[in-house]
């Protein structure tokens, strides 16, 4: 069974900029969530998308956006970046057959935003 | 009043004791509540979920849900120096959306 990954690992942007993260689902889920953590802080829910449609949205504004692929791997894309927008992003997926509300994450992907 | 409430810490307790670790949360409709580890530099890891009240076991872990009193702990026996780590408490309020709303977690430390 393949585990949930992410890319880049790491990433360094500057004010203004654009930056697309990829996350691939683990095998036999359909269901990618999207979440933000701060340094010292809990995961912040951002979107989910299930079967291509967004199916829930958090607390942030319209210039985080995503996208999901009928192969259910899911980008997440950041426009116009802030300071504030470094932190930890984290993609989980969940949906499975059995254990289908349980949520996996993947390694994440350090955003810094200079 | 935060949606999902827990102690900061950090926590410190000797190896071979039991670790507690509390949560609470403030709506009273949540379905589902989760316990996650994270290791420093880590991403969150899936150790416990529970959806009815009472307790519910998994080898040394025990997780414990009131929902009359809206508080769910994990209980952590025989805890050995590898379960120092940030703890974090989730709760999905709608079984559609498995929007998961977390704690800022409790950071345990288990002394030698």
């Amino acid at each position: 069974e393949t585990g949930v990954t992410q890319s880049p690992t790491h990433l360094i942007k500057t004010r203004g900029q654009q930056v697309t993260l990829r996350c691939s689902s683990q095998s036999g889920h359909n269901t990618v969530s999207w979440y933000q953590q701060a340094l010292g802080q809990g995961p912040q829910f951002i979107f989910q998308y299930y079967r291509e449609e967004e199916n829930g949205r958090g607390n942030f504004p319209p210039r985080f956006s995503g996208l999901q692929f009928p192969n259910y791997s899911s980008e997440l894309n950041v426009n116009a970046l802030e300071l504030d927008d470094s932190a930890l992003y984290l993609c989980a997926s969940s949906g499975g057959s059995q254990r289908y509300n349980e949520q996996f994450f993947g390694p994440g992907t350090r955003l810094t935003v200079l | 009043q935060k949606e999902v409430e827990q102690n900061s810490g950090p926590l410190s307790v000797p190896e071979g004791a039991i670790a507690s670790l509390n949560c609470t949360y403030s709506d009273r409709g949540s379905q589902s509540f989760f316990w996650y580890r994270q290791y420093s530099g880590k991403s969150p890891e899936l150790i416990m979920s529970i959806y009815s009240n009472g307790d519910k076991e998994d080898g040394r872990f025990t997780a414990q849900l009131n929902k009359a009193s809206q508080y769910v702990s994990l209980l952590i026996r025989d805890s050995q120096p590898s379960d120092s780590a940030t703890y974090l408490c989730a709760v999905n309020k709608d079984w559609g959306a498995q929007k998961l709303v977390f704690g800022q977690g409790t950071r345990l430390t288990i002394n030698p």
